[in-house]
């Protein structure tokens, strides 16, 4: 089975400037979540979908965040402008709902200078 | 206050040893589960081990135990005979109104960084 797709895998950029994080969950997961991890924490939910529904985005910076899932499948997470504080991992992970655990992608590495 | 706390920043331990590492954790919801996930130096969250607020026994898989006091509110790590490749980072996380059957976040600890000495 296919593990959870993410690219790019680094990313470097200056600060103002926009980026933009693929994810492909697992086939068949309906749940899907993005995650900040900022070096030294341990990862912090941005958004969770299910299908193609927020189920929570309250922490979101909505200001300069973005995502989105069309059609249920693959997510798109967008940085508008970018920060130096928005310097980390973004980790993409889904479930199927039913189980317990969340299959991780290996995550986009953000460098913000 | 702290949903999960992991005490320990780093930890070392022989080869072939075992390891405890610690994790309490904050809630009022009767219905909970946490979980332990590995993340090496790839970046890849590897989920290890689930342990059900409900649960009556301390969950095992292969050489991870759960060592699961309600009461005081933890939730250890134990790993039998560490091997070199158990080197890596360790999250404890929970997840709160587990029995609702929806799939909610997950919270996480700071993490340790575990090291296995040959």
């Amino acid at each position: 089975e296919a593990g959870v797709a993410q690219s790019p895998r680094y990313k470097i950029i200056e600060k103002r400037q926009s980026v933009a994080f693929w994810c492909n969950p697992i086939s068949g997961h309906a749940t899907l979540y993005w995650y900040q991890q900022i070096l030294g924490q341990g990862p912090k939910l941005l958004i969770q979908f299910q299908n193609n529904g927020v189920v929570d985005d309250s922490q979101l910076p909505k200001d300069r965040f973005s995502a989105e899932r069309l059609k249920g499948v693959d997510s798109t997470l967008k940085i508008q402008p970018a920060k130096l504080e928005d310097s980390a991992v973004y980790l993409c992970a889904s479930s199927s709902g039913l189980v317990n655990e969340q299959f991780f992608g290996p995550g986009t590495r953000l460098t913000v200078l | 206050a702290q949903k999960i706390t992991q005490t320990q920043p780093g930890m070392f331990v022989q080869e072939k040893e075992a390891v405890t590492l610690d994790c309490t954790y904050d809630t009022s919801d009767p219905s909970y589960g946490l979980f332990w996930y590995k993340q090496p130096s790839s970046g890849e969250m590897i989920f290890l081990i689930y342990q059900g607020s409900y649960d009556q026994q301390n969950a095992t898989e292969g050489r991870y135990s759960l060592n699961f006091q309600k009461a005081r509110k933890s939730a250890n790590l134990v790993i039998s005979a560490s091997q070199l490749g158990d080197s890596a980072m360790y999250f404890c996380a929970m997840r709160e109104s587990f029995s609702s059957g929806s799939a909610r976040q997950l919270t996480f600890g700071s993490g340790t960084q575990l090291t296995v000495l040959p």
